[in-house]
């Protein structure tokens, strides 16, 4: 049972749509990151969120934490070839541990 | 800075061998961790550590062990392998500040490992 679950696992869409992905849990964590990969590379942070209701904007990525720390949403405005890979969750849960959500697999066709 | 390193990048094993999964990491940073990555099931950690010569269990550690006697290295180690272990390991570093370990991890390029 994953504790992170992120939604959709799969995403395929034109240039300049818009998209969210979500990333759900039961549990509550005390800060949750978003990382991106690229096939045949480690993740790389996005960015981190931390306070319950916090919204950070990374130009057209928009994050949003719950207020009660236990989800966060990433939305992607007007989506380019350039955002394809894939898009993970990860919570802070206690101390040095870190709980990643399955991922989404982001595809964004020319 | 080369950042945090992982060799080898592919490996082969036959059910049964032992062998090491190499990282280090040249930032000085304090926390490394393991983590293997399966489809569909997101990255999961294996083992932690918060400093030289100390390390602790995270949510999947049977079957590997690991060690830390220096800032800088953090190698795993299979035991004897089992077709189970097949996977992408990544090898990840942090920096401690005020909240003990910091939220940024720096992430090596991984070790797809086989075991046949």
């Amino acid at each position: 049972t994953q504790l992170l679950e992120q939604s959709p696992q799969f995403l395929s869409i034109q240039e300049g749509e818009n998209l969210t992905v979500y990333c759900n849990s039961s549990s509550v964590f005390s800060s949750l990151q978003w990382y991106r990969q690229e096939p045949g590379e480690g993740p790389v942070l996005l960015v981190t969120v931390v306070t319950g209701g916090e919204v950070k904007k990374l130009k057209r990525l928009t994050f949003q934490f719950g207020d009660a720390r236990k989800d966060s949403s990433l939305h992607i405005t007007a989506a380019q070839p350039g955002d394809t890979g894939l898009y993970l969750c990860a919570g802070r849960y206690n101390f040095n541990k870190f709980y990643f959500g399955s991922g989404t697999k982001l595809n964004v066709k020319p | 800075n080369a950042g945090v390193t992982q060799t080898p990048k592919f490996q082969v094993l036959k059910t049964g061998q032992s062998m090491t999964l190499q990282c280090a990491q040249d930032m000085n940073h304090e926390y490394m961790s393991w983590y293997r990555q399966d489809p569909g099931m997101g990255l999961r950690l294996i083992h932690y550590s918060v400093g030289a010569g100390i390390t602790d269990q995270g949510e999947v550690p049977n079957g590997y062990n690991v060690s830390r006697s220096t800032t800088e290295d953090f190698p795993l180690r299979l035991l004897s392998a089992a077709p189970s272990q097949t996977s992408v390991y990544f090898c990840a570093s942090s920096y401690s500040n005020q909240r003990g370990g910091s939220d940024t991890q720096y992430f090596g390029p991984g070790t797809r490992l086989t075991v046949l």
